[in-house]
């Protein structure tokens, strides 16, 4: 089945200890982003990717780091948490970059930071 | 900057009721446009787009959205609303592929809301 998984589904950190997210599409699509969704503030674009070792930076890419060393994977790192980092965050893909076919989602990973 | 803007937080329509879902955008170029749903605890799920030709475009579980260019609207509809459709909608704009990364640009989302 095409999807896009992310791990883990829940989280709770404290403040300051590294954590990834990781996410994996297994459609061999090119482009992957990662979105953090906070009530009222809909989805915001943290880092996205083009292709292999190609990244750059989304709206709000502040405390966050991402990589791109294989196709299908593109894991979120946060070096230190803060609190402020609580949120729902997806893991997307698409075929290409601009593709009309819009972008596969993952279910989700619900961070808390205390 | 391209934008989008869903005015409404919640919608809420009685089953069997037609249902809209509003949409407004902003971008540069002629719009692509989509329609996504997040039901409980899942990841959104793609239910339409508009890239070009007829103006009516028709989506997944009966949903269908118009686009108006000269209003820069791109509202959801359904002839009849099913409880199962209470989710949270959001709608999406990317401009035409200029050389860079084409972002997808999301709104706010609308809670709908369908009781019996």
């Amino acid at each position: 089945e095409a999807q896009v998984t992310q791990n883990p589904r829940y989280l709770i950190t404290v403040t300051g200890k590294k954590l990834t997210v990781t996410c994996s599409q297994n459609m061999n699509h090119e482009y992957m982003s990662w979105y953090r969704q906070d009530p009222g503030l809909g989805l915001r674009q943290i880092y996205y990717s083009m292709n292999v070792e190609v990244t750059d930076k989304g709206d709000v890419p502040e405390g966050y780091k991402v990589s791109r060393k294989e196709k299908r994977n593109f894991p979120l790192i946060l070096e230190s948490p803060s609190p402020n980092q609580t949120s729902l965050y997806f893991c997307a893909s698409s075929l290409r970059r601009g593709s009309n076919y819009g972008y596969t989602f993952g279910s989700g990973t619900r961070l808390t930071v205390v | 900057a391209q934008s989008v803007a869903q005015p409404e937080d919640q919608v809420n329509v009685a089953e069997g009721n037609p249902l809209t879902v509003k949409c407004t955008y902003s971008v540069s170029g002629n719009p692509y446009l989509f329609w996504y749903v997040q039901y409980p605890n899942r990841g959104l799920q793609f239910l339409l787009k508009y890239i070009t030709g007829d103006n009516l475009v028709k989506g997944s579980y009966g949903f269908e959205a118009e686009f108006n260019k000269s209003q820069t609207s791109f509202h959801l509809k359904k002839p009849s609303a099913l409880v199962s459709d209470s989710a949270l909608y959001f709608c999406a704009v990317r401009a035409p592929l200029t050389g860079t990364a084409s972002k997808l640009t999301f709104g706010t989302g609308t809670r709908l809301q369908v009781t019996l």
